[in-house]
């Protein structure tokens, strides 16, 4: 398809292990964000991938959350040690990028991570 | 860190009514946008208005920006139980900056 994908929909872990969440955004855009909504919460910004420029990633909130972009295309959100705390839907969206703003955002339909 | 912030939080309205959704946010912004989210999961794009526009129009959406109030308001007019859903404004400084966004007004449109 032509939207942003991003597996696995949904994700049951056991607390202290890692987990990795993938996210393929639209061809061609050189945008790419990870965002993290827990139950009934707003969006919460965790990174931002730019083009070839160093990510943005003020968001993390601890460095047990890591995330990269291989060949400007896919990208993984990776969790060491999980704790029951990042049970939320996290959410990828990308974007064009173009004309010095971000512009429109393109979702994909999130991967739900439960902690035990 | 979250820029914006919507009131209210949820918004209880009769199919036909208009619903007006308001978002504030805190440092000066080049792009507004508002969201629409079902079922907890994706977000869909539905209107953008720059910094240096007052008001933009699409179908049934209206969206107002006030930068002296650092605000923007969202106004769906003869809703319907389809508009049932949460809406999100979200916010950029230009410049390839992050987007981020409010927390949410969850809209009921009853039938």
């Amino acid at each position: 398809g032509a939207g942003v994908s991003q597996s696995p929909s949904n994700k049951v872990t056991e607390k202290g292990k890692d987990v990795e969440l993938r996210c393929d955004p639209i061809s061609g855009h050189t945008a790419l964000y990870w965002y993290r909504q827990s139950l009934g919460q707003g969006l919460e910004f965790l990174i931002y991938f730019q083009g070839n420029s160093a990510p943005d990633k003020s968001g993390l909130p601890s460095d047990r959350f890591s995330a990269e972009r291989t060949g400007g295309s896919v990208s993984t959100l990776t969790i060491q040690r999980t704790q029951q705390e990042d049970s939320a839907v996290y959410l990828c969206a990308s974007s064009l990028g173009t004309s010095g703003y971000s512009g429109e955002l393109f979702f994909g339909e999130g991967s739900r991570l439960t902690v035990l | 860190s979250q820029q914006g912030e919507e009131d209210p939080q949820a918004l209880s309205i009769q199919e036909g009514e208009n619903a007006t959704m308001n978002c504030s946010y805190k440092t000066s912004i080049n792009n507004l946008q508002w969201y629409r989210q079902n079922s907890g999961r994706g977000l869909v794009h539905l209107i953008l208005i720059r910094s240096n526009e007052r008001e933009k129009h699409s179908g049934r959406l209206r969206v107002t920006l006030d930068t002296s109030k650092k605000s923007s308001s969202l106004l769906i007019t003869a809703s319907r139980a389809a508009d049932t859903a949460s809406y999100f404004c979200a916010t950029d400084k230009g410049g390839y900056q992050k987007v981020t966004f409010g927390t949410g007004t969850k809209l009921q449109v009853i039938p």
